[in-house]
């Protein structure tokens, strides 16, 4: 069974910019959440979906953003890029929401 | 919010010694996972592991829920070990998990040859 796909794997972009990130879940899986890694904030929760409706949201601005499609693929936006955005995201999916198991990520750079 | 504690923050090791990672909570959970970052920044599932005792050849894990902590085992440590070591948990929702893990900071362990 293939596991979580996250593209692309690598981005940079400039400020003032957005960004689409895509992630295909685990054949099956309904759940997909998403985080953001930095050095100084550690891992933290954006959002999760789940049959195409967001249940959850983490405290992120509304320049970030998501969206699951009826194949249970999801993107996540983020707008109006600032230098701070510069981080690791990562998503997981899971069947309901237990255990999850995680992408490779996207980096993403903003200069 | 529920907040997660991981001990040490940093372990440096020997290759074949053993060693014991804690994660503490402060609320009840009703979702726990740990997990290694590789160096290309993938988390990789090791327990998922609420309650009790699991193992899987090497490491172990086990959760105290009542005292709210919970401890992974490194046995005969190796090389390949190396990397971030990440517990997760969400806090009790009746209405089921909805997939939103809190992740502690990690402990950074070397394993030097």
């Amino acid at each position: 069974k293939a596991g979580v796909t996250q593209t692309p794997r690598y981005l940079i972009k400039t400020r003032g910019q957005q960004v689409t990130l895509s992630c295909s879940p685990i054949s099956g899986h309904r759940s997909v959440s998403w985080y953001q890694q930095t050095p100084g904030q550690g891992l933290q929760f954006l959002f999760e979906y789940f049959s195409e409706t967001q249940r959850n949201k983490g405290n992120f601005p509304g320049r970030f953003s998501g969206r699951q499609f009826s194949n249970s693929r999801s993107e996540m936006n983020v707008s109006t890029l600032e230098l701070g955005d510069s981080a690791l995201y990562l998503c997981a999916s899971s069947l309901q929401g237990y255990i999850q198991y995680f992408g490779a990520g996207t980096r993403l750079s903003v200069l | 919010g529920i907040q997660v504690e991981q001990s040490p923050p940093d372990l440096i090791l020997q290759e074949g010694a053993n060693s014991t990672l804690r994660c503490n909570f402060s609320d009840s959970v009703n979702n726990l996972q740990w997990f290694h970052q590789n160096p290309w920044g993938q988390l990789i599932n090791l327990f998922y592991i609420p309650s009790g005792t699991k193992q899987n050849g090497r490491l172990s894990a086990t959760t105290v829920a009542t005292e709210r902590y919970s401890l992974l085992y490194i046995s005969s440590s190796q090389t390949t070990d190396s990397g971030v070591y990440f517990c997760a948990v969400e806090q009790v929702n009746y209405g089921g998990s909805q997939g939103n893990l809190i992740f502690g900071k990690g402990t950074k362990l070397s394993v030097k040859p």
